[in-house]
């Protein structure tokens, strides 16, 4: 199984400050035929599923806010929310779509400082 | 508008079986381009994939190893829904057990969640 390590567990960030959030594979994701990484980050707030924000690694989904933007390629990943709002306080999650079985990340609480 | 309404029993006993349906709207579970999944959530485990049915001229089904000796995912394309069954369940079982889909890239389109005690 590819195993996902997100760090840190949580952070704290001042509003409008930014928030990085990162996630490492314990193998590649980047998928040779399409050049593209098969890796996802999703937003859960309490009392509801995990929410899509970003996949292919760097592609936002409709609707999501452009302050939040996804970077890296093969094993290393980041999330960052570049002007904390109250509302993006949450628990993030990364998760690779590369293999069976998928696989998440533990989580990353970010919270208002 | 595409939904995902969960439904099955809340309490399970050990050993016994854990059964939950999602009747999908707004989409159909025969979908060349889907992934009917079920992925559960527990402080212990974290989000876990627990396996998927799909429909590319004719039924597949992955399982996550796991549960893999437990699990079955039926789809049924009459009632526009898909099930899962896990077997002889304990109480490291017990979560918040999640019906997705997905169309490849991520799971877009989430159940609101069930949570699943296993307990006598």
């Amino acid at each position: 199984d590819i195993v996902m390590t997100q760090s840190p567990d949580s952070l704290a960030v001042s509003p409008g400050e930014r928030a990085t959030i990162n996630c490492k594979s314990s193998q590649s994701v980047l998928y040779s035929s399409n050049n593209k990484n098969h890796l996802a980050w999703y937003q859960q707030k309490p009392g509801q599923p995990p929410k899509l924000l970003i996949y292919w690694a760097s592609t936002r989904e409709s609707g999501v806010p452009d302050r939040f933007t996804g970077s890296g390629s093969g094993t290393d990943f980041t999330l960052t929310i570049s002007s904390l709002q109250a509302e993006d306080v949450a628990l993030y999650y990364c998760q690779q779509y590369y293999t069976t079985p998928f696989t998440f990340g533990g989580g990353t609480k970010v919270e208002i400082k | 508008q595409i939904q995902l309404q969960q439904s099955g029993p809340g309490l399970v006993k050990p050993s016994q079986t854990l059964s939950l349906t999602c009747a999908i709207s707004g989409d159909t579970v025969s979908s060349i381009s889907a992934a009917w999944t079920w992925i559960r959530q527990s402080p212990s485990r974290g989000l876990e994939w627990l396996g998927r049915t799909y429909y590319r001229s004719k039924w597949y089904n992955d399982y996550g190893v796991s549960v893999k000796s437990r699990i079955t995912i039926n789809p049924d394309a009459s009632k526009n829904q898909f099930s899962l069954q896990l077997n002889s369940v304990s109480p490291d079982d017990t979560a918040v057990y999640y019906c997705a889909r997905t169309l490849g890239p991520g799971f877009d389109y989430w159940g609101r969640g069930t949570l699943v005690t296993v307990s006598s």
